[in-house]
């Protein structure tokens, strides 16, 4: 079964303090990794996608990349703006493209 | 550019009442659809998603049930609604893996 963790569940940051949020995962054969910001009573907003080992993707203050078990999110730099839940998730490895398997998360928040 | 609606943005409903939430995607054509509910500190349930018109594959046995009635409309739909239907219920479309969100709906009910 295919499963994603992310720690931490929670972190708080100084602005301008710069950080990485981790997801792993474990699927047989992995095709993607997406990275998505929530804010409260919000729909999760697309971010990126990942495909394979050494693979980075960079918007604004944010970078992911990606390893063979896991994607880290950097921060660089942040802004109170930058303070969401971040979610990551995977394809199933076979069968049907259509099930994400979600990360629980991780609630960032960022202190002027 | 494509775009998803979700209507009504927030619902408090008594226990036993129906339920319709919908949901249309502008902007492609043929998209995977999904139904999702998120609990408060819990994650993403996937509940239901549909490949095309009139196929609904569910993936939580419950007294919800969804159905697509046309290529970028899909309605979430309940008889009469327990106390544990209470969430946040999201759309997303695909095509043909990312999935992209709509803005949700906050479902209350007492």
């Amino acid at each position: 079964e295919d499963q994603v963790t992310q720690s931490p569940e929670a972190l708080r940051l100084q602005e301008g303090e710069s950080s990485s949020l981790n997801c792993s995962y474990t699927v047989s054969g992995l095709r993607g990794l997406f990275w998505y910001r929530q804010d409260p009573g919000k729909g999760p907003e697309f971010l990126f996608t990942l495909y394979s080992a050494g693979e980075e993707k960079e918007k604004e203050r944010l970078k992911a990349t990606l390893t063979k078990k896991e994607s880290f999110l950097h921060i660089t730099a942040p802004k109170p703006e930058d303070s969401a839940t971040y979610l990551c998730a995977v394809p199933p490895s076979g069968g049907s493209n259509y099930k994400l398997t979600f990360g629980k998360g991780t609630l960032l928040t960022v202190n002027p | 550019s494509q775009t998803i609606h979700q209507w009504p943005a927030t619902l408090v409903q008594p226990v036993g009442s129906p339920l319709s939430l919908e949901c249309t995607v502008e902007g492609t054509s043929n998209p995977n659809l999904y139904w999702y509910r998120q609990a408060a500190g819990r994650g993403l349930q996937l509940l239901f998603y549909s490949v095309g018109i009139g196929q609904i594959s569910s993936e939580v046995p419950q007294n919800l049930s969804a159905s697509r009635p046309q290529d970028r409309q899909f309605i979430l739909s309940s008889k009469k609604l327990l106390l544990s239907d209470s969430g946040f219920y999201l759309c997303a479309w695909s095509v043909p893996v990312e999935q992209f969100f709509g803005p949700g709906t906050r479902l209350t009910v007492l």
